[in-house]
């Protein structure tokens, strides 16, 4: 399979412990996304990275949240000290960008890593 | 404020029918409009590609239409099925030097048979 994968597909967890998620994004996709998704909403951005760059973060992401992309490939996306608004569907794509900011097209997701904060 | 809106209720049509399903802007000027389909506890699939300087999009029985003036998209199905039954989300594409993909709410879609 050849799309985009991330683990762990469900966690459950208690207020106050740190969660990491992780994503393989396309192998030649140089774009890695991640979005965060509740109930009956659509995807939220929090960060991106072109290659190993993180290029934007979104004002969502606050301090417990950091993300990282070593050597451009896979990338993790930690939250510490959860907490019950944490509790979402977190959502990792790539995608293929040519040519510096040149437009990018689709992105794909993956399925998802869904977090339940007790 | 930005603001991309689709209608939260669902659309509920039934089969062969086709449905039209709209995404309105405010306070954006995007370079392209992505429509994706959502399956329950799934990532999205894309679906279309419309860039600002076209007006209509076709792929098999999916049309897209995007209207900059009224900051507007029109995403149509026709000969539906109940298999098209799904959440359709409309994406924004800034035209800035971040590329960040801005989704919408969604629209349930359910096709009765």
């Amino acid at each position: 399979d050849t799309g985009v994968s991330q683990n762990p597909r469900h966690k459950i967890t208690k207020r106050g412990q740190n969660v990491t998620f992780r994503c393989d994004p396309i192998s030649e996709h140089n774009r890695l996304y991640w979005y965060r998704q509740t109930l009956g909403q659509g995807p939220e951005f929090l960060t991106y990275f072109q290659n190993e760059a993180q290029l934007e973060k979104s004002r969502l992401l606050s301090d417990r949240f950091s993300a990282e992309r070593p050597k451009g490939s896979f990338s993790t996306l930690e939250i510490q000290r959860t907490e019950q608004g944490d509790s979402a569907m977190y959502l990792c794509a790539s995608s293929l960008a040519r040519g510096g900011n040149g437009i990018t097209g689709e992105l794909f997701f993956g399925e998802g890593s869904r977090l339940t904060v007790l | 404020s930005q603001k991309i809106e689709q209608n939260s209720e669902a659309l509920n049509i039934q089969e062969g029918k086709t449905a039209t399903l709209t995404c309105n802007y405010t306070n954006y000027s995007p370079a392209y409009l992505q429509w994706y389909r959502q399956d329950p506890g799934r990532g999205p699939v894309f679906l279309l590609l419309i860039r600002e300087n076209e007006k209509e999009k076709r792929k098999e029985r999916l049309k897209v239409t995007f209207d900059t003036t009224l900051k507007q998209s029109l995403f149509h199905i026709t000969a539906s099925q109940p298999a098209d039954s799904a959440t359709y989300l409309c994406a924004l594409l800034m035209n800035t030097g971040f590329q960040k993909l801005v989704f919408g709410t969604g629209t349930r879609l359910l096709v009765s048979p």
